[in-house]
């Protein structure tokens, strides 16, 4: 498709339960980011794949977030034992060429964690 | 020093004034700059990119990039009410990341 569909819009978990977030680049997209925006504005770099290759890893927290990009699959964050502070809206991002021309955001997925 | 700053905000200016926004970047070997728009509780929309020192025009929107002064900014002619949105500046460092570098955002309101 011609968006970056990520699912679910919303969620809600209680402190210390799992989450998980997907997104379906725009075919033929070989590039995908994960950003995490917390405070309104505040965006943070998570992971990027270059199709099912983690690319760039080194905004992850690695203790409880993974992510995958399986090919025929959408790709995946999970965030294992959610805290407080892991509310945030998390995009995906997807570009057919790195970060050259921008890229395009999917609509987002907000996670509150109570 | 951030990697990417911009003022905050908010900036107010009437409708059909120009609108400028501003943001510098730390990392000198940076090679593309980006300006998104982000309505609230809305996901990123980019709206101009640049490599080349100058200006770039596309339609009411002007992007200009200074490498010496490592400065980037855009403007905004005949601003509408519908213009009204929080701007972030993004740019892609050296180093062969992939990554865009986020500002914080310069939050614009277009009175009528």
């Amino acid at each position: 498709g011609e968006e970056v569909a990520q699912t679910p819009k919303h969620l809600v978990r209680g402190e210390g339960q799992k989450a998980k977030l997907y997104c379906a680049p725009i075919k033929g997209h070989s590039y995908v980011f994960w950003y995490q925006q917390v405070l309104k504005n505040e965006f943070k770099f998570l992971i990027s794949f270059q199709n099912e290759n983690v690319f760039d890893e080194t905004g992850m927290p690695k203790e409880r977030f993974s992510a995958k990009c399986l090919p025929n699959s959408p790709c995946s964050l999970e965030i294992q034992a959610t805290k407080l502070e892991d509310s945030a809206v998390y995009f995906c991002a997807s570009s057919p060429t790195g970060g050259n021309y921008g890229y395009t955001f999917g609509s987002g997925t907000r996670l509150t964690v109570v | 020093q951030k990697e990417v700053e911009q003022n905050s905000g908010p900036l107010s200016v009437p409708e059909g004034a120009i609108a400028s926004l501003n943001c510098t970047y730390s990392d000198r070997g940076s090679q593309s700059f980006f300006w998104y728009r982000q309505y609230s509780g809305k996901s990123p929309e980019l709206i101009m990119f640049i490599y080349s020192n100058g200006d770039k025009e596309d339609g009411r929107f002007t992007a200009q990039l200074n490498k010496a002064s490592q400065y980037v900014s855009l403007l905004i002619r005949d601003s509408q009410p519908s213009d009204s949105a929080t701007y972030l500046c993004a740019v892609r460092t050296q180093g062969g990341s992939e990554k865009l570098v986020f500002g914080k955002g310069t939050k614009l309101t277009v009175n009528p």
